[in-house]
């Protein structure tokens, strides 16, 4: 079975400081794996993909296999940034639909 | 385009019931999902439904089904509502790319209560 762990529920920092979202995954086959971001009263978004190797909005993730990872960085956090933020794990074939961590509420304070 | 839609948006009812949530996606989308987020579990995969036919399922008791129409609206029905059902349920929609992932668009959800 696959699962998605985030440690931390909650990562508060000042703007202009780097962020790192920490996601972690276990699973036995070769993961598809995303971020995803709600906003206050928004629905849930995608904000990247580790297959498409993209920047969005400054933040990076990097898949790293052999420590099983995903973390989602930001080198100088904005305010707006502020927000929920869920790592999510699908098989390849996408099998067995979108597996999410617990989420990360993160905090830019002024 | 219109973003994926959810109805009702809130939902009240008593144990033992039984009730229908509704997901119209995004046009030209044909891949439904449905999820249930608690503060305690998080976001957990129900069901997906795609061209009318269920293709994968979590693990969910048999209470919870659903089923997509021709038009590829959904619906999900959950029956002997128990209090534990109490949850927002999420719909999401894709558009399958033969060799490519597809990419889920959420919709704002129906917030069912049961007392």
């Amino acid at each position: 079975a696959q699962r998605v762990t985030q440690p931390e529920k909650l990562l508060s920092v000042f703007k202009g400081a780097p962020v790192e979202l920490k996601c972690n995954y276990s699973y036995s086959g070769s993961p598809e794996l995303f971020w995803y971001v709600q906003y206050s009263r928004q629905r849930l978004q995608l904000l990247l993909r580790h297959i498409s190797r993209e920047s969005i909005k400054g933040f990076t993730a990097d898949l790293n296999k052999g420590e099983t990872s995903f973390h989602l960085k930001k080198p100088f956090a904005q305010e707006e940034d502020s927000a929920m933020y869920y790592c999510a794990l699908r098989a390849r074939g996408g099998a067995d639909g979108l597996t999410f961590g617990k989420g990360t509420h993160l905090i830019i304070q002024p | 385009k219109a973003g994926v839609t959810q109805t009702p948006r809130y939902l009240i009812k008593t144990r033992g019931q039984q009730v229908t949530l509704s997901c119209s996606p995004i046009s030209g989308h044909r891949s439904v999902s449905w999820y249930q987020q608690t503060p305690g579990q998080g976001l957990q995969f129900l069901f997906e439904y795609f061209s009318e036919t269920q293709r994968n399922k979590g693990n969910f008791p048999g209470r919870f089904s659903g089923r997509q129409f021709s038009n590829s609206r959904s619906e999900m029905n959950v029956s002997t509502l128990e209090l534990g059902d109490s949850a927002l349920y999420l719909c999401a929609s894709s558009f399958p790319l033969a060799g490519y992932e597809n990419t889920q668009y959420f919709g704002p959800g129906t917030r069912l209560t049961v007392l």
